[in-house]
Formats: C-alpha cells, sequence, structure tokens
C-alpha cells in the first residue's frame, strides 16, 4: 500500500461548482499535512496546512480525519484560475527528523 | 518571501557525464532537500540535508550524492548520468530541523534529458 495516496483524476468540474477530494495515508503516526497546488510545468506551491480541527481560506477547506487517515480540500465556488494539480503531503517524524512523503496529486481543470 | 533558486530550468546532458545541480535558498533555513518528479509516480525524496556538511538518503539515493559546503547552498551531483535520470529536478526548503507543520518552499525545477 502507498503511504500517500490519492485519486488521480482528472476532475473535470464546471466554473461555479463545489469540487471535492480525498488524500489517504497509511502511517497512523503521521504529524502534519499538506495540501500543496501545482500548475503546469511549474513548482509546487503551498496552499494551505491542514489542521486536527479542520480550517478554511476563503474558498478553500481542508480537514483532517485521524480515526480514518485521510485529509480532505473542498473547493467553493470554482474559478477557472483553479485548474491544477493538488498534492497531498504527510510528514512523519523519527528521532526528529522529519519525512515529507507527496501523494501522486489530483489533476482538476474548471471547464468555463 | 522565501526564494529558491535552481540554476538551470533546461538542461541537456550525456550518458556517462558529470552533472551538477545547484540551488541557493536566501531565506537561512536549515533544511534542503532533493526530489524528482515523473509521471505517475509524483514527487520522490533523493537525498536531504539538515545542517551544513550533513546529508541524508531520501527514499531514492541511488545514482545521486549531493554536497552541502554552506547552509544556503545544495548540490545534487549525478556522478555518471544515465537515461533513466532523465527527469524534472526540485529542490526545496524549509526553516528548521525537528519542528513539525513546517511547509517547504520549492525551486522552479530542473527539467533535465540524458541522451
Amino acid at each position: 500500500r502507498k503511504e500517500v495516496e490519492q485519486d488521480p483524476g482528472p476532475f473535470n468540474v464546471p466554473e461555479g461548482a463545489t469540487v471535492a477530494f480525498n488524500c489517504t495515508y497509511s502511517n497512523s503516526a503521521s504529524q502534519s499535512f499538506f495540501w500543496y497546488r501545482q500548475d503546469c510545468r511549474k513548482e509546487p506551491k503551498l496552499l494551505m496546512s491542514v489542521y486536527s480541527s479542520g480550517n478554511e481560506d476563503g474558498r478553500f477547506t481542508a480537514q483532517l480525519n485521524r480515526a480514518s487517515q485521510y485529509i480532505s480540500l473542498l473547493i467553493r465556488d470554482s474559478k477557472l484560475s483553479d485548474s491544477a494539480t493538488y498534492l497531498c503531503v504527510v510528514t512523519t517524524t523519527n528521532f526528529g527528523n522529519e519525512k515529507l512523503t507527496f501523494g501522486t496529486g489530483t489533476r482538476l481543470t474548471i471547464i468555463p | 518571501d522565501v526564494k529558491v533558486t535552481q540554476s538551470s530550468r533546461y538542461l541537456v546532458k550525456r550518458t556517462g557525464e558529470k552533472v551538477f545541480l545547484e540551488c541557493v535558498q536566501d531565506m537561512d533555513h536549515e533544511n534542503m532537500f532533493w526530489y524528482r518528479q515523473d509521471p505517475g509516480l509524483g514527487l520522490r525524496l533523493i537525498y536531504f540535508s539538515y545542517d551544513v556538511k550533513m546529508k541524508e538518503k531520501g527514499d531514492i539515493p541511488e545514482g545521486y550524492s549531493v554536497s552541502r559546503e554552506k547552509k544556503e547552498r545544495f548540490s545534487l551531483i549525478l556522478e555518471s548520468a544515465s537515461t533513466n535520470q532523465t527527469s524534472m529536478y526540485l529542490c526545496a526548503s524549509s526553516l528548521r530541523a525537528g519542528y513539525s507543520n513546517q511547509p517547504q518552499h520549492f525551486g522552479d525545477g530542473t527539467r533535465l534529458s540524458i541522451l
């Protein structure tokens, strides 16, 4: 089983719709969670951290479910500019050293 | 704003050449990382460093080495390039070792082609 798994998509969603995708992780000792966004041929950029209580940043909501070992990202009122690949990132700390594991990404295309 | 700079956006080398990829960050970050990204495989960690002259193997270190002589600079070396090392290489840095919930900041990436 992969350490971090994401549905690769593609998700093709009409502009203005709400879209959500999940990411599952296998290591129950994982401590920190992030969503990154990567545009075509560009580097990944941090979208948001994911906190235990869930958190919101404008149209974006991230949630963590430790019992089921998954994180989710919800995008409301989607814009054309939201088209990108969304990477789930999970951090595990082992003897003081952090290890980040990236999912392979979910590709999202917003259709006019 | 954190700036992570990779020396080349595109690079073409020949099989057997020694290849150097350079990465510099300007925010006094302790941690630096080298990844490669391939379609369907995502980002895979090659090597990382938590301090000057310190290096640790990541998940796929074979065929690579690294050097961190100064805090701001982390170099990836392909000792004898092979065609299966054709990939997008991404350098990243983060603030401090041993602290969780720290995001990584990435450079623009280097598209390396080995012919």
